[in-house]
């Protein structure tokens, strides 16, 4: 078992609409979660940071962490063309120095 | 201006030529990353290195060296690279492993 999980899409959306991208993890030590995006032929940038369990908003972004069901998502409000890319989740323990990340979600917002 | 390089961007060899890819960061980040990405299998981490000398593996190392004799350089080396190393390559650096790593734009290597 891969020790987080993400369903690769692609998603495909009308400008608007509201996204929502999940991921799942098997490592009940992750403490940090992260969400990054990737543009095409481009390196992953940070989007979104959360410690632990809860909500965090920033924009029209908002990272919600359940640790009890071990579960995160990327909710993306009022999505434009601009966010088409590819979503990435990404997790790190309390201890260790690995770290790691799901395959990514491709997301096209259609104008 | 903050930044993450490699070089080179684009790379096609045979196998078994050595080669290597550099990595620089400018932000005096203690930690450092190479990853490769592949399609379906995402991001996954070949070695990490937490300072100078410091170094260990990640998910994926078969295949790969690195070394940090200096805190801004984290070269990646393919002794004898194959087929199955072709691959997307991108270098990170972070103040710390649980915190935003900053990529580099990105290597793309392919192996004949």
């Amino acid at each position: 078992q891969k020790e987080v999980e993400q369903d690769p899409g692609p998603l495909s959306v009308p400008e608007g609409a509201i996204v929502s991208l999940n991921c799942t993890y098997s490592n009940s030590a992750f403490q940090y979660f992260m969400w990054y995006r990737q543009y095409s032929r481009k390196g992953p940038e940070l989007l979104m940071y959360t410690y632990s369990s809860g909500n965090k908003e920033d924009g029209r972004f908002t990272a919600q962490v359940d640790k009890s069901s071990k579960y995160i998502s990327l909710f993306i409000r009022d999505s434009q063309p601009s966010d088409s890319a590819t979503y990435l989740c990404a997790m790190s323990p309390n201890t260790g120095n690995q770290f790691y990340f799901g395959t990514g979600t491709s997301l096209t917002v259609i104008p | 201006e903050a930044q993450v390089t490699q070089n080179p961007r684009y790379l096609i060899t045979v196998t078994g030529k050595k080669l290597t890819v550099t990595c620089s960061q400018n932000m005096n980040h203690e930690y450092m990353s190479w990853y490769r990405q592949d399609p379906g299998l995402g991001l996954r981490q070949i070695y990490y290195s937490m300072n100078v000398e410091v170094t260990d593996k990640g998910d994926v190392p078969e295949g790969y060296k690195v070394s940090r004799k200096e805190k801004r350089n984290f070269p990646l080396i393919l002794e004898s690279p194959s087929p199955n190393q072709t691959s997307l390559y991108f270098c990170a650096s972070s103040t710390g492993p649980r915190y935003e790593q900053y990529f580099g734009p990105g290597t793309r290597l392919t192996v004949t």
